[in-house]
């Protein structure tokens, strides 16, 4: 068992749908980041979080440290939202990332 | 919001040559950066974690001798490839953790940099 999942691997969305990705881990944690990686590469840290949840526009991103198990939302979701997204429960261990297709 | 600049972003050398790659924060100290490597379609797996005036500590199975790393100041971390081969062909990621912004605040997010893609003929 991989020590963190994310589901689903791969999503096709039509614009203005409501996204969620979900991570699952095992290790320890120190303060669990959600990563957008867009296709030219370039990494954008998007939340930071170690309990609850938070929010940045669109982007909502909730935790639950006894389940181990962190949830990424997307509202109204967007062609440039497209991107991967990777969830990160410490500076060592990543996830396999989600690939986001958004279609107009 | 913090930056970390990262150079080159393309470096195309040939097989048996040395490449470097520079990590820089921008507005921040940083006392700890990590090195990544990321294949096509794969995600990032860390290579090294460094700490500013010490060595570097590799994960397993990452050769100390042929992925140099230094971090001689709070705000720079160098990546050396040495005798690069086409297998080292990749795309090496840099990240800092922020300690103090300007403002003196204490975040410890981590930063990334936009990426270097290696590739060896």
């Amino acid at each position: 068992k991989n020590e963190v999942e994310q589901s689903p691997q791969n999503l096709t969305a039509q614009e203005g749908e409501f996204i969620t990705i979900n991570c699952s881990y095992s290790v320890g944690i120190s303060a669990l980041h959600w990563l957008q990686q867009h296709p030219g590469g370039g990494i954008v840290s998007l939340f930071m979080l170690s309990s609850g949840k938070k929010k940045h526009g669109r982007l909502i991103a909730t935790i639950n440290i006894q389940e181990k198990h962190s949830s990424l939302h997307i509202t109204a979701s967007h062609p440039r939202d497209s991107a991967v997204y990777i969830c990160a429960p410490n500076d060592m261990r990543f996830g396999a990332g989600t690939r986001l297709t958004v279609k107009p | 919001g913090a930056v970390v600049s990262q150079h080159p972003s393309r470096v195309i050398c040939k097989s048996g040559t040395s490449v470097k790659i520079e990590c820089r924060s921008l507005d921040f100290q940083a006392t700890t950066m990590f090195w990544y490597r990321q294949f096509p379609k794969q995600s990032l797996m860390l290579m090294a974690t460094s700490n500013e005036g010490s060595k570097a500590t590799y994960e397993q199975g990452v050769e100390k001798d042929k992925f140099l790393i230094n971090h001689a100041s709070l705000t720079l971390s160098t990546l050396t490839v040495t005798s690069a081969h086409p297998e080292d062909s990749s795309f090496y990621i840099c990240s800092a953790r922020g300690l103090k912004l300007a403002g003196g605040m204490n975040t410890g997010e981590l930063f990334f940099g936009e990426g270097s893609r290696l590739t060896v003929l």
